[in-house]
């Protein structure tokens, strides 16, 4: 599609249960970002991949959230044993590899926890 | 450690008054500063990238002023409609393929 593409855009969940939330970036862009927003909070970076590098995990909040990215397109993210702690809505956005990096966002996941 | 800062956290303004919100980011291995605007609802979208000291740019009525060397951008609205309700968010990087660090954004809302 022409857009970043996210799935499911809406997931309510029982606590303690496992989900993945998956993102598919626009064509060609190498870079890929996983951010969330938690009800009245700011924008919370979660995880960047970048090409073949190792990603940056360091907004990770904790090892019950992991991600991949496989064939350098398409990203899951995945919340294991979820808190309702973890309700928010995911963001996914991608970039190209030149220019000035500008992000163009999905239109989120809604996480519910109950 | 890049800390992107914005203020103010929250705005309440009357239609037609103009405003403007700042950020602040680190001075040194600057590349660019983007701004984006958060409509409740939708995804992010983004507004102006701006790379060099005094740069400004415009779309409409809303304007962008950079200043890299003292690490500050101001984002100026002009007769406010309420339509520009939102939240503005702007965005630091430090070079091709670097990362983007978001500040935690400035919440505008604009009445009748």
């Amino acid at each position: 599609g022409a857009g970043v593409s996210q799935s499911p855009s809406n997931k309510v969940t029982e606590k303690g249960k496992d989900v993945e939330l998956r993102c598919d970036p626009i064509s060609g862009h190498t870079a890929l970002y996983w951010y969330r927003q938690s009800l009245g909070q700011g924008l919370e970076f979660l995880i960047y991949f970048q090409g073949n590098s190792a990603p940056d995990k360091s907004g990770l909040p904790s090892d019950r959230f992991s991600a991949e990215r496989t064939g350098g397109s398409v990203s899951t993210l995945t919340i294991q044993r979820t808190q309702q702690e973890d309700s928010a809505v995911y963001l996914c956005a991608s970039s190209s590899p030149t220019g000035w990096n500008t992000i163009y966002f999905g239109e989120g996941s809604w996480l519910t926890v109950v | 450690i890049l800390n992107v800062e914005q203020s103010p956290q929250s705005l309440h303004v009357q239609e037609g008054d103009s405003t403007n919100f700042t950020c602040s980011f680190p001075s040194s291995n600057f590349y660019a500063l983007h701004w984006y605007r958060w409509e409740t609802a939708k995804s992010p979208e983004a507004l102006f990238v701006m790379t060099l000291n005094g740069d400004e740019k415009k779309k409409g009525r809303i304007s962008a002023t950079l200043n890299t060397k003292e690490g500050y951008s101001y984002l100026y609205i002009k007769g406010s409609q309420p339509e520009d309700s939102a939240t503005y968010l702007c965005a630091f990087n430090t070079g091709t393929a670097s990362k983007l660090t978001f500040g935690t954004g400035t919440r505008l809302q604009v009445t009748l």
